[in-house]
């Protein structure tokens, strides 16, 4: 168990251009979501996918915001012509299929950080 | 929809004492789970206990032990013997219990900025 691995941990860039960060969940987790964390606050959730299927998408998750899990194992995240506001934590995190604890317990990355200027 | 709340910006406690925070919810489901999770500056979000709302007995993880009220939606941690290492912004969430269909995002308080003091 390797954990739930995301890269790049830190972005800096201008507003307007694209950026995309990728997510590998804890292997055998068939479960990702995505969530986003401002300073001082708690993260908010922004997508789930089960296998390769997103399944729940927030409104926070405007047109500009795109999640793929193609092979229903890594994800990424993107986001176009991003704005000063889009600077934020992106979290990914992971679960495993099934119910219980193990299916009910969800594990984070270290996140993603973006600095949008 | 469901809230989280946790009405202590910040708090501090003594090396080798006590502390609890406290948290509250507001949901209409009866079958769901709560968490703590730790987050230190390196900013990794850790789970540090959950519990499960059909579960009376309050769970307990080491020095990590919960107050689990379910009919005052109240789920407070108490952290005995506290450490340096302790030091960290704590969340409480909640999400109700996987079925195999509807949302199972985790919802989360704004959460507690803990201090230890050496």
């Amino acid at each position: 168990d390797t954990g739930v691995s995301q890269n790049p941990r830190h972005k800096i860039t201008k507003r307007g251009q694209n950026v995309t960060f990728r997510c590998d969940p804890i292997s055998e987790h068939n479960r990702l979501y995505w969530y986003r964390q401002t300073l001082g606050q708690g993260p908010e959730f922004l997508t789930y996918f089960q296998n390769e299927a997103q399944l729940e998408k927030s409104r926070l998750l405007s047109d500009r915001f795109s999640a793929e899990r193609p092979k229903g194992s890594f994800s990424t995240l993107e986001i176009q012509r991003t704005e000063q506001g889009d600077s934020a934590m992106y979290l990914c995190a992971s679960s495993y299929k099934g119910t219980g604890f193990s299916g009910n317990t969800i594990y984070f990355g270290e996140g993603s950080w973006l600095t949008v200027v | 929809a469901q809230t989280v709340t946790q009405s202590q910006p910040e708090m501090s406690v003594q090396e080798a004492e006590t502390v609890t925070l406290s948290c509250t919810y507001d949901t209409s489901e009866s079958d769901y789970y709560l968490f703590w999770y730790k987050q230190p500056p390196s900013r990794q979000m850790i789970l540090v206990i959950r519990q499960e709302a059909y579960k009376q007995q309050n769970a307990t993880e080491n020095r990590f032990s919960v107050n689990f009220q379910k009919a005052a939606k109240s789920f407070s941690l108490k952290i005995s013997d506290s450490q340096l290492g302790d030091a960290a912004m704590y969340f409480c969430a909640y999400r109700v219990t996987y079925s195999g269909a509807g949302s199972y995002q985790l919802t989360f308080g704004k959460g507690t900025k803990l201090s230890v003091i050496p």
